[in-house]
This record gives structure tokens, C-alpha cells and sequence, in this order.
């Protein structure tokens, strides 16, 4: 059982808008921030988006992140076959010592 | 392009310690944050710990009791060792570089290919 919360599937066809949801609580997404991750298995996790909506270099601005209160939210516009895979939000959780949390990862199927 | 590499056993006996090693190529290891993130099979990813510049280490407290993660700047190398282990350590181990924005770490940038490790008598 995964501490922020993501649809186990998404899918859509090339060119449409696809959007993936993170839900958290009041002790991680809610005081932090939120990082989105892809992945296709066999190879290695890529970041996508940090500190809620910024992209790391080479990233193409198709990919867009947001946060409100306790939930973040990944889209994904411009939908190619190569976006499918693995997405995973994160963010850092306050409760006990402090510790880094993640989504259960959502499946996306480019139709 | 920093490329991050797991090395170790890929089987380990109950009880017995998990040792494992990743490799950092064109970086300066004592430069940044070093962290462990693992995955058990059909389950979500798990953050283990990490190593900051300075050699301080922050571990996930479901883990700490057992877990220790160091830098061998000589061999670009950092490691993560998880002690008596058992099946529920059975998982995809990823090292991966933490970067931080004033000194608070925003994410994991750079992630190893990841390396299976089945903990099985």
C-alpha cells in the first residue's frame, strides 16, 4: 500500500491530453513539494517534473505538472506512443523522522 | 551525461547481509546527494535512504535499525548494506543521484538501470 495515491491505468490516443493524479495528506504533498517520474521497465526511471511544475532540461514542455492542497497532477499533452510506460509521483513525507514517499505508479496505454 | 551503475549478489540467504555497490561515471561523487530507492516485485517503489555531501546519512525509519548506506570517493562508489534480511527485501535495488535547490534535495535525477536481488535459502 503505496502513501500517495495514483489510478493503477490511463490510457489515450497519439495527440491527445492525458492527465495522471497523486493524492496525498496534510504530512507530505500537502507542506511539499511534488516530483513525477517515468518508467519504462528495463531501463532506468526518468525525473520528469520537480518542485511541482519545473522540467529538467531535455524534458519536453508536454509534459506539465501542478499541485493543489493535498494532491498533485501530471499532464501529458501531445500524446505519443513513446510516452508509454510507468509514471510515479513522489514527494516528502514530515511524519516520524522524515522520509521520501511514492505513488504506486500508474500505467500508461498509448492506444 | 552521469550514468549510475548496481553491482552486488543478485542472491542472498535469510538473515544474511544485502551489500550492494553503484558506480557513478563522469561526476564528482562527494558533490552531491547519493540515495537507495528499492522495489519489491508487483509493488510500488520504496525511498531507503541517502548519503549527502557532507557524509551525513538520512534513512527511511522502517529500515534504519538494519540499513547503512557510504561513499568510497576513491572508487566513485557508493553502497548501500541492508542486515538480516528476509523475504520481504527481495526487490529491484536503484541507486540514484538526490539534487538538491539550497541545499534541499527536490528529486532524483540521474537512476541506475536498477539491479534485482531475491533473498531465498
Amino acid at each position: 500500500q503505496s502513501v500517495l495515491t495514483q489510478p493503477p491505468s490511463a490510457s489515450g490516443t497519439p495527440g491527445q491530453r492525458v492527465t495522471i493524479s497523486c493524492s496525498g495528506s496534510r504530512s507530505n504533498i500537502g507542506p511539499n513539494t511534488v516530483t513525477w517520474y517515468q518508467h519504462v521497465p528495463g531501463t532506468a526511471p526518468r525525473l520528469l517534473i520537480y518542485s511541482n511544475n519545473l522540467r529538467p532540461s531535455g524534458v519536453p514542455d508536454r509534459f506539465s505538472g501542478s499541485k493543489s492542497g493535498t494532491s498533485g497532477s501530471l499532464a501529458i499533452s501531445g500524446l505519443q506512443s513513446e510516452d508509454e510506460g510507468y509514471y510515479y509521483c513522489a514527494a516528502w513525507d514530515d511524519s516520524l523522522t522524515g522520509h521520501w514517499v511514492f505513488g504506486g505508479g500508474t500505467k500508461l496505454t498509448v492506444l | 551525461q552521469v550514468q549510475l551503475q548496481e553491482s552486488g549478489p543478485g542472491l542472498v540467504k535469510p538473515l544474511e547481509t544485502l551489500s550492494l555497490s553503484c558506480t557513478v561515471s563522469k561526476d564528482f561523487i562527494s558533490s552531491y546527494f547519493w540515495t537507495w530507492i528499492r522495489q519489491p516485485p508487483g509493488k510500488g517503489l520504496e525511498w531507503i535512504g541517502y548519503m549527502d555531501k557532507s557524509g551525513n546519512v538520512r534513512y527511511n525509519s522502517s529500515l534504519k535499525s538494519r540499513v547503512t548506506i557510504s561513499v568510497d570517493t576513491s572508487k566513485s562508489q557508493f553502497s548501500l548494506k541492508l542486515t538480516s534480511v528476509t523475504a520481504a527485501d527481495t526487490a529491484l535495488y536503484y541507486c540514484a543521484r538526490a539534487f538538491t535547490v539550497f541545499g534541499v534535495v527536490q528529486g532524483f535525477d540521474y537512476w541506475g538501470q536498477g539491479m534485482l536481488v531475491t533473498v531465498s535459502s
